[in-house]
């Protein structure tokens, strides 16, 4: 099975950074997804790891070791849109083809 | 370029009865992926749909059944609904042609309340 946890929530202000953690144990490992969901709307994709170390996408970044079982999602220079849901889902061996999710964290920005 | 589409997007049931839900995936898409939210919560896999064929099936009882169209779209049954059925319920597509990334696209889900 598999074990996926995140933080429930997270706060920051407008301009600052904030890092979201993940920690998972899985039967086997075939990638590491991120996805934010605002309120009431559908998942978007935001990053992908498969081998260990950092994915760099503009003001996102996703750090993975496999061996500590272990992501964080790095947002900088936040902004009042970033307010949402993130989520953390792991695939886990080849031909298994759903992802798994964590409960998600909530991320809250302030002015 | 449409992307996922579901409907209906609100519904209330009583319990016992069955619900039908319907998602059209992204254009070019053939993979069809069913997720349970329930509030507070990640999304739960319940199937995944491949070739009109349930290619992998989550842990949900045999009450959730599902089916795939020749093209593509898909649908989500559930009979005897129960109150804990009460959830989003998001369909997403993908393309096993384009690599095993596991990018999905999601729709913006259809919202399930049985009273």
């Amino acid at each position: 099975g598999q074990n996926i946890d995140q933080p429930t929530e997270m706060t920051a202000t407008e301009g600052a950074i904030v890092q979201i953690n993940c920690t998972y144990q899985t039967s086997g490992f075939n990638g590491l997804f991120w996805y934010q969901q605002h309120a009431g709307e559908a998942p978007t994709f935001l990053s992908y790891n498969v081998l260990d170390g950092l994915e760099e996408k503009g003001r996102f970044s996703s750090f993975l070791s496999r061996s500590k079982g272990y992501s964080y999602l790095l947002l900088k220079e936040l902004q009042m849109k970033d307010s949402a849901s993130y989520l953390c889902a792991v695939r886990a061996p080849l031909n298994d083809y759903k992802l798994s999710f964590g409960a998600g964290t909530t991320v809250t920005v302030r002015a | 370029d449409a992307g996922v589409t579901q409907s209906p997007t609100h519904l209330i049931k009583t319990r016992g009865q069955q619900v039908t839900l319907r998602c059209s995936p992204k254009s070019g898409h053939d993979t069809v992926s069913w997720y349970q939210q329930a509030l507070g919560q990640g999304p739960q896999f319940i199937f995944q749909y491949y070739e009109e064929e349930e290619r992998q099936r989550g842990n949900f009882p045999d009450r959730f059944s599902g089916h795939q169209f020749p093209n593509y779209s898909s649908e989500l049954n559930v009979n005897a609904l129960l109150l804990g059925d009460s959830a989003l319920y998001l369909c997403a597509s993908s393309s096993w042609t384009s690599g095993n990334t596991g990018e999905l696209f999601f729709g913006e889900g259809s919202r399930l309340t049985v009273l």
